[in-house]
């Protein structure tokens, strides 16, 4: 299977733990994403990457949150100090390249995160 | 005012019809335009992609454009129970943020037998 790849796919926390998530991108695309996903809501943005740089946050990502994409291929996210706010499934997407109109984005399964 | 928004559900059809999604959206620089469809626990995958005004056609899927209005529409014809899912409208910006994907809340269709 080449498709995006999220580990892992179900995390149970304790409030004031950190965690990290990876993701794995479709093999050559070079945008990365990460989105969260609350119940009964879209998906909202948090960041994405082009290649190893980190272009856009989101006001969403507060400085308990930090992702990287140290190489340009997997990228991790980390909370820091989990609030029972940040439960909610977290979701990564490739796309395969950049330019004037955004290609799509495909998605991985997701990491749901429970803080108890 | 929400960035994007859905028609609110949920939408049940019976099997065979026609189920209509609609969205709406307020950036005007918005350049790109996506129907992902969600079933429950699981993450979104694509059905459909347009970015010019009008129609585009995907089997039983049709996605409608209309910039000037700021409207885009999923129409799925010929609705099977396995259609039964929640939509999700997402919209790209222009510009310096065409990175981005801004969803709608979804909008959830039930097809029933």
């Amino acid at each position: 299977d080449t498709g995006v790849s999220q580990n892992p796919r179900h995390k149970i926390t304790k409030r004031g733990q950190n965690v990290t998530f990876r993701c794995d991108p479709i093999s050559e695309h070079n945008r990365l994403y990460w989105y969260r996903q609350t119940l009964g809501q879209g998906p909202e943005f948090l960041t994405y990457f082009q290649n190893e740089a980190q272009l856009e946050k989101s006001r969403l990502l507060s400085d308990r949150f930090s992702a990287e994409r140290p190489k340009g291929s997997f990228s991790t996210l980390e909370i820091q100090r989990t609030e029972q706010g940040d439960s909610a499934m977290y979701l990564c997407a490739s796309s395969p390249r950049g330019g004037a109109r955004t290609d799509t984005q495909y998605f991985g399964p997701g990491t749901r995160l429970t803080v108890l | 005012q929400k960035e994007v928004e859905q028609n609110s559900g949920p939408l049940s059809v019976p099997e065979g019809a026609i189920a209509s999604l609609n969205c709406t959206y307020s950036d005007r620089g918005s350049q790109s335009f996506f129907w992902y469809r969600q079933y429950s626990g699981k993450s979104p995958e694509l059905i459909m992609s347009i970015y010019s005004n009008g129609d585009k056609e995907d089997g039983r899927f049709t996605a409608q454009l209309n910039k000037a209005s700021q409207y885009v529409s999923l129409l799925i014809r010929d609705s099977q129970p396995s259609d039964s899912a929640t939509y999700l409208c997402a919209v790209a910006a222009g510009g310096t943020s065409y990175g981005k994907l801004t969803f709608g809340q979804g909008t959830i269709l039930t097809v029933h037998p």
